[in-house]
């Protein structure tokens, strides 16, 4: 069992730029999750999936946009990178509804818009 | 909306002794989940411990325990015996029952002297 896998795992971007970090997780949860956490911060929720098809926003969804095509994957887009999109970024699954089971976070990816 | 507040940016112990990082959180529900995740330098998010609101009893994983006050609603962190290998970042998080929306508090960064 992997886990949670994030890629990749450092991205220096320009403005104006567009990626899409991947990430997948093999232990067949319903759940998904994409956080950016600033420095000095904790986390903030971006999109949240409860199944393939279904995704809906987080506190902060601005300038993202997600897609999950399948329980394993859900990538995370950045159209026209900016600067405050500066942060490291976590992906985190979770079985599902109504269990307390924690979410499993992904390593990280640290990414930089200059 | 849910909010974690975590009133101590630092806090420093000496090997051995014992250490007590504080949690608020506001919440109109009355079935939620409560966490307290380390965040070592290598950035992985690592589960510490876990409360479920409806339990009083309070829970303890060896070293770590929680005071969970549900009409207070505070959910303090007890490190007891203190290793190096405990400095790190602590965030404190709350989960509300439909698992769609983790609220993570600033963190306290945890410094352990030898």
């Amino acid at each position: 069992n992997a886990g949670v896998t994030q890629t990749p795992k450092f991205r220096i971007l320009k403005i104006g730029q567009s990626m899409t970090l991947q990430c997948t997780q093999d232990m067949n949860h319903n759940y998904m999750y994409w956080y950016r956490q600033d420095p000095g911060m904790g986390l903030k929720l971006i999109y949240y999936s409860v199944g393939a098809g279904i995704t809906d926003k987080g506190e902060v969804p601005n300038g993202y946009n997600v897609s999950r095509s399948t329980t394993e994957d859900f990538p995370l887009r950045l159209e026209l990178a900016a600067p405050s999109q500066t942060s490291v970024y976590f992906c985190a699954s979770n079985p599902g509804r109504r269990t307390y089971n924690e979410q499993f976070f992904g390593p990280g990816t640290r990414l930089t818009v200059l | 909306a849910q909010t974690v507040t975590q009133s101590q940016p630092e806090m420093s112990v000496q090997e051995a002794e014992t250490v007590t990082l504080s949690c608020t959180y506001d919440t109109s529900e009355s079935d939620y989940y409560l966490f307290w995740y380390k965040q070592p330098p290598s950035r992985q998010m690592i589960l510490v411990i876990r409360q479920e609101a409806y339990k009083q009893q309070n829970a303890t994983e060896n070293r770590f325990s929680v005071n969970f006050q549900k009409a207070a609603k505070s959910f303090s962190l007890k490190i007891s015996d203190s290793q190096l290998g405990d400095a790190a970042m602590y965030f404190c998080a709350y989960m509300g029952p439909y698992n769609n929306d983790m609220r993570f508090g600033a963190g306290t960064r945890l410094t352990v002297k030898p």
